[in-house]
């Protein structure tokens, strides 16, 4: 009964690196999402997918890629890393019906130096 | 436009009820969220409510919705140390495909 798994759980980076994170949900849901969570900012929307295959940008695109091969995954993307892109990242994953509200992931602690 | 706000910081007594309050911008939200984020944590939902009520109650949660003010509040009874953590409000609109909007999250501060 995982939920909505992520790794890795903490990375530390050095501006120009590349990594991917992991987003995994074992509950059929058809809509993913990536967020990340500043400060003061809340959490905001960098990108999200409806179904395997399709992603959309969110709020904040720039800077990160995504893909949904697999139904159950959802691949995060830093081509080049920068500070600013120091955050919590979080997946999270829901049904169709928006009234069931979102199951998220327990975060990754990304800094980039 | 989408925005979703709320105060940054609440600190009440052990054992007072709490009321954290949000205020959104959409006319056409559909449902409205309240969140928990406990330290180190991902989000849990905690209750939600359509657009089309204007109260909720689970246990020791009420909820509230003026949607003609567009305010919605939660208030927790009987607050607890356990109750410590960033409580975020959001909402979907109609248009959008699923997506919820955050607001900015307050945070609720316990003392004895």
């Amino acid at each position: 009964n995982a939920g909505v798994t992520q790794t890795p759980k903490f990375r530390v980076l050095k501006t120009g690196q590349s990594m991917t994170l992991l987003c995994a949900q074992d509950m059929n849901h058809e809509y993913m999402y990536w967020y990340r969570q500043d400060p003061g900012m809340g959490l905001r929307l960098i990108h999200y997918s409806v179904g395997e295959g399709t992603t959309a940008k969110g709020e904040v695109p720039d800077g990160y890629n995504v893909s949904r091969l697999k139904k159950q995954n959802f691949l995060l993307g830093l081509e080049s890393a920068a500070p600013s892109q120091t955050s919590v990242y979080f997946c999270a994953s829901s049904w169709m019906g928006r009234q069931d509200g979102y199951t998220f992931g327990s975060g990754t602690r990304l800094t980039v130096v | 436009g989408e925005d979703v706000e709320q105060s940054l910081f609440l600190s009440v007594r052990e054992g007072d009820s709490s009321v954290i309050n949000c205020t959104y911008t959409d006319s056409s939200s559909t449902y409205l969220y309240w969140y928990k984020q406990e330290p180190g944590a991902g989000l849990q939902l905690l209750t939600y409510i359509f657009s089309n009520m204007d109260m909720k109650q689970d246990q020791r949660l009420t909820v509230l919705l003026n949607k003609k003010d567009k305010h919605l509040s939660l208030r927790i009874a009987d607050t607890q140390t356990g109750d410590s953590a960033i409580y975020f409000c959001a909402e979907t609109l109609d248009s959008s495909a699923s997506k919820i909007i955050f607001g900015s999250g307050t945070r609720l501060s316990i003392r004895p």
